[in-house]
């Protein structure tokens, strides 16, 4: 089956910790993005990545770190300096090179600081 | 900058009734514009998208929208809603080529039975 697998579904961080959030895929999509999606804000960009050892800052990047070392892989770790953590996070993919513009977007992880 | 309002927070409808969602984008240039569904407990699902060509758009499980280039606006369209439409909507809009979106704040409906 090909899709986004974004692990874990929740995840649970103390205050000042660093966690890292799984984004993996079997689409053979090249460009990967991280958004944040809170109540009455939509959903918001963080970090993008186009090809391999590339990626770009989204609107919202401060707090937030990410790596491209694999085209099937785009890990966003949540730093102890993102003062408001708690969200629901969501990883996106897209085929670049076409007309067929759309994401498809994973299942999510919920982060919640305790 | 891009951006994409969304004015409808909250909507409630019953059962058969009509359903109008508002979208206008800020962009002067040619855009690509989307709607996407988020069902209770599901990830994020295409409804439909325009990128060219007929300005009327049909989607999945019967909805549709019209891009009205004059008024910069995408709205969503169902002539007759179902209790299992009740979901977050949401609209975007790209510029061809950038494939970055700017989402817009979403719209929660509720369709009572």
């Amino acid at each position: 089956d090909g899709g986004i697998t974004q692990s874990p579904k929740y995840l649970f961080r103390k205050e000042g910790q660093n966690v890292t959030l799984s984004c993996e895929q079997n689409l053979n999509h090249d460009a990967m993005y991280w958004y944040r999606q809170d109540p009455g804000q939509g959903l918001r960009l963080i970090y993008y990545s186009q090809i391999v050892n590339d990626f770009q800052k989204g609107d919202i990047a401060e707090g937030y770190s990410v790596s491209r070392e694999k085209k099937e892989s785009f890990p966003l770790t949540v730093t102890s300096a993102q003062k408001n953590p708690t969200a629901f996070y969501l990883c996106a993919t897209h085929f670049t090179g076409t007309e067929n513009y759309g994401y498809t977007f994973g299942s999510g992880t919920r982060l919640t600081v305790v | 900058a891009q951006s994409v309002s969304q004015h409808n927070h909250h909507v409630i409808l019953s059962e058969a009734a009509s359903l109008e969602l508002g979208c206008n984008y800020s962009y002067g240039g040619t855009v690509n514009l989307f709607w996407y569904v988020q069902y209770p407990g599901q990830h994020l699902q295409l409804l439909l998208k325009y990128f060219s060509g007929d300005p009327l758009v049909k989607g999945i499980k019967g909805f549709e929208a019209e891009f009205i280039k004059s008024k910069f606006s995408f709205n969503l369209r169902k002539p007759s809603v179902q209790w299992s439409d009740t979901a977050e909507y949401f609209c975007a809009v790209t510029s061809p080529g950038t494939y970055k979106y700017i989402f817009g704040t979403g719209t929660r409906l509720k369709v009572l039975a």
